[in-house]
């Protein structure tokens, strides 16, 4: 699977856009670009995936550079609640085996 | 969603005793599913793959002695720290992937070895 970089931490203010990005210059065409997010002492959860095209749900939105070789996950409005470490994880939609290989995420700081 | 659950949430055992961990597909039947060790303040760590019906794959440098991996339905798999020494102390977690990769976590098992 293809290695990711994110920063080690980062602060916003409760109510603002949280930007979370993700470098991953050595993805491959048939990888897919995940998101999971780990609140402390508990299991991660799935946030979002895509492969080319921005993709938006209820939790987040994907924005993926036109040569996916970067990404970024906004929380449109960040809460207390969304504090957490966010690991971003590039591997192929089908592979044999859903296993997967987390680096070292974003902590993730919301400020009241 | 789905719901994979943990059992126990955390465990103190004395040094040199074997522990168990159970991991159960609540809503959903898992042929795979997939053991994580995490220690303070660092990422989670894949030890193994766990296999309905069959023997576990371990990640490169996990002792298949040490940690069992039992697979013996399609909704539980089990973890078993044998000999346990304070070394082994960490947070271990479960997941499953009830159809394609995205997947669900347990909420994890606190091992404390005294």
């Amino acid at each position: 699977d293809a290695k990711t970089t994110q920063p080690p931490s980062m602060d916003c203010a409760e109510g603002r856009a949280a930007n979370l990005p993700c470098n991953h210059s050595t993805i491959s065409g048939n990888e897919y670009v995940y998101w999971y997010r780990q609140i402390h002492s508990q299991g991660p959860q799935y946030i979002i995936h895509g492969l080319k095209n921005n993709e938006t749900n209820e939790m987040a939105s994907l924005i993926i550079t036109e040569d996916r070789k970067s990404s970024t996950l906004i929380l449109p409005h960040a809460t207390l609640r969304d504090t957490a470490v966010y690991y971003c994880i590039v591997r192929p939609l089908t592979s044999g085996t859903y296993k997967y290989i987390f680096g070292t995420g974003t902590r993730l700081k919301v400020l009241a | 969603g789905a719901v994979v659950s943990q059992h126990p949430s955390w465990v103190i055992c004395k040094s040199g005793t074997s522990v168990k961990i159970e991991c159960r597909s609540l809503d959903f039947q898992a042929t795979t599913m997939f053991w994580y060790r995490q220690f303070p303040k660092q990422s989670l760590m894949l030890m193994a793959t766990s296999n309905e019906g069959s023997k576990a794959t371990y990640e490169q440098g996990v002792e298949k002695d040490k940690f069992l991996i039992n697979h013996a339905s399609l909704t539980l798999s089990t973890l078993t720290v044998t000999s346990a020494h304070p070394e082994d102390s960490s947070f271990y977690i479960c997941s499953a992937n009830p159809k394609g990769p995205e997947a669900f976590f347990g909420q994890g098992t606190r091992l404390t070895v005294v």
